[in-house]
């Protein structure tokens, strides 16, 4: 019974590169939500989605960051010309309905901008 | 602006020396209460939801409350193994699932 997978679990990406972020859900798990967590920081809200739709956008940057989660595959997260305040360990959560809530994490994945 | 605050910081015991940890919110139709356990260099881990105002859960050496204002996550007989972050986090319901963490408690428990 395999968790909330992710990948990769570190990444090294120089100013001005593209990161590209993974996320499976756990199995029978509709509902998957990207977390921020920046050094000495708590947990930021990014986005909430379903499949094919982005259900709440708010904590998202306004520029370089979008996410989707496609009716097949994983959902990614993706940041364009990265900067070396992006460094941070990105995490994601999945739930199977949204009456109770329960998140459940990945590991995360763990971004340093050179 | 809806707020979760955890205290203490940082919280270091003995071993077999119970204490609690609290987590307290501002009070704007909360739907759910959540408490994880976070390892270095992990993810968080779930450990209990509490949904109403006197409701309690347990779990080994853990029990968490929830009163209108605050929960306190209560740990009996520490081990060294306990030693991790503890992360409390609401859910204020409406249109978005969004969870509002806490900056969490590090505790350290010594043999």
């Amino acid at each position: 019974n395999a968790g909330v997978m992710q990948n990769p679990r570190h990444l090294v990406r120089r100013r001005g590169q593209e990161a590209r972020l993974r996320c499976s859900p756990m199995k029978g798990h509709s509902h998957v939500y990207w977390y921020r967590q920046l050094p000495e920081e708590g947990l930021k809200f990014m986005v909430y989605l379903q499949k094919e739709n982005i259900i709440d956008e708010s904590g998202m940057p306004k520029e370089r960051f979008s996410a989707e989660f496609p009716k097949e595959g994983p959902s990614i997260l993706r940041i364009q010309q990265v900067v070396r305040g992006d460094s941070a360990a990105y995490f994601c959560a999945s739930s199977r309905e949204t009456v109770n809530n329960e998140q459940f994490f990945g590991p995360g994945t763990r971004l340093t901008v050179l | 602006e809806d707020q979760v605050t955890q205290s203490p910081e940082a919280l270091r015991l003995q071993e077999g020396e119970s204490s609690s940890l609290n987590c307290s919110y501002t009070v704007s139709g909360l739907r759910g209460l959540f408490w994880y356990r976070q390892d270095p260099g992990k993810g968080p881990e779930f450990l209990f939801t509490l949904y109403s105002a006197g409701e309690e859960k347990e779990k080994e050496r853990l029990k968490a409350t929830l009163t209108k204002k605050e929960s306190f996550l209560h740990i009996t007989a520490p081990k060294p193994e306990d030693s991790a972050t503890y992360l409390c986090a609401v859910h204020y319901g409406g249109a978005t699932n969004k969870l509002i963490f806490g900056t969490g408690t590090l505790l350290a428990v010594q043999p």
